[in-house]
């Protein structure tokens, strides 16, 4: 079974630009959830998606969105990047509620 | 809101030494708990899990976790580490339920594990 795959893995952009990801989920995976990973605030939560809807959604501004198609692949986007955006953004699947999670190699972000 | 607490940012072992990383958690209700391990260059991987039922978990590479619930903590253990065990460690909290998924992770403990 194939895993979590993030596209693109690497990511240059400038300050005010704006960026979308995508993760597509392990087959039969209908919940994706975003992380931002940074080595000082560590792992936080930023939305979860499930059949399309936005379940639950963590402390992140408005400049970060997120949608879920209906073949479950998920896109996060960030408007008007600031330098602080530069991180490690996660993307993890699972089958249910309250199901494991697995992650993918993530898609590493530098806003200059 | 729920929190997750890792007790040590940094832990260094000689190879066969035994392990114990400190794990506790803020939250009244029922969660799910789970440690995850990320080797370097690596993604996150899931090293073991607790729902319910026997409070003492095992999982891969000879990791064990035990669930202590009336002190709230789910620390990992490992008799005898190996060098290949060098990593950073998180604990992690799902409080999700029918309204969704809810990680809380810890903020990891480095391990270094000494040839």
């Amino acid at each position: 079974k194939a895993g979590v795959t993030q596209t693109p893995r690497y990511l240059i952009k400038t300050r005010g630009q704006q960026v979308t990801l995508s993760c597509s989920p392990i087959s039969g995976h209908r919940s994706v959830s975003w992380y931002q990973q940074t080595p000082g605030q560590g792992l936080q939560f930023l939305f979860e998606y499930f059949s399309e809807t936005q379940r639950n959604k963590g402390n992140f501004p408005g400049r970060f969105s997120g949608r879920q198609f209906s073949n479950s692949r998920s896109e996060m986007n960030v408007s008007t990047l600031e330098l602080g955006d530069s991180a490690l953004y996660l993307c993890a699947t699972s089958a249910g509620f309250t199901d494991t999670q697995y992650f993918g190699p993530g898609t590493r972000l530098t806003v200059l | 809101a729920q929190s997750v607490s890792q007790h040590n940012h940094h832990v260094i072992l000689s190879e066969a030494a035994s392990l114990e990383l400190g794990c506790n958690y803020s939250y009244g209700g029922t969660v799910n708990l789970f440690w995850y391990v990320q080797y370097p260059g690596q993604h996150l991987q899931l090293l073991l899990k607790y729902f319910s039922g026997d409070p003492l978990v095992k999982g891969i590479k000879g990791f064990e976790a035990e669930f202590i619930k009336s002190k709230f903590s789910f620390n990992l253990r490992k008799p005898s580490v190996q060098w290949s065990d060098t990593a950073e460690y998180f604990c992690a909290v799902n409080a999700g339920d029918n309204y969704g998924q809810n990680f809380v992770f810890g903020p990891g403990t480095r391990l270094s594990v000494l040839p």
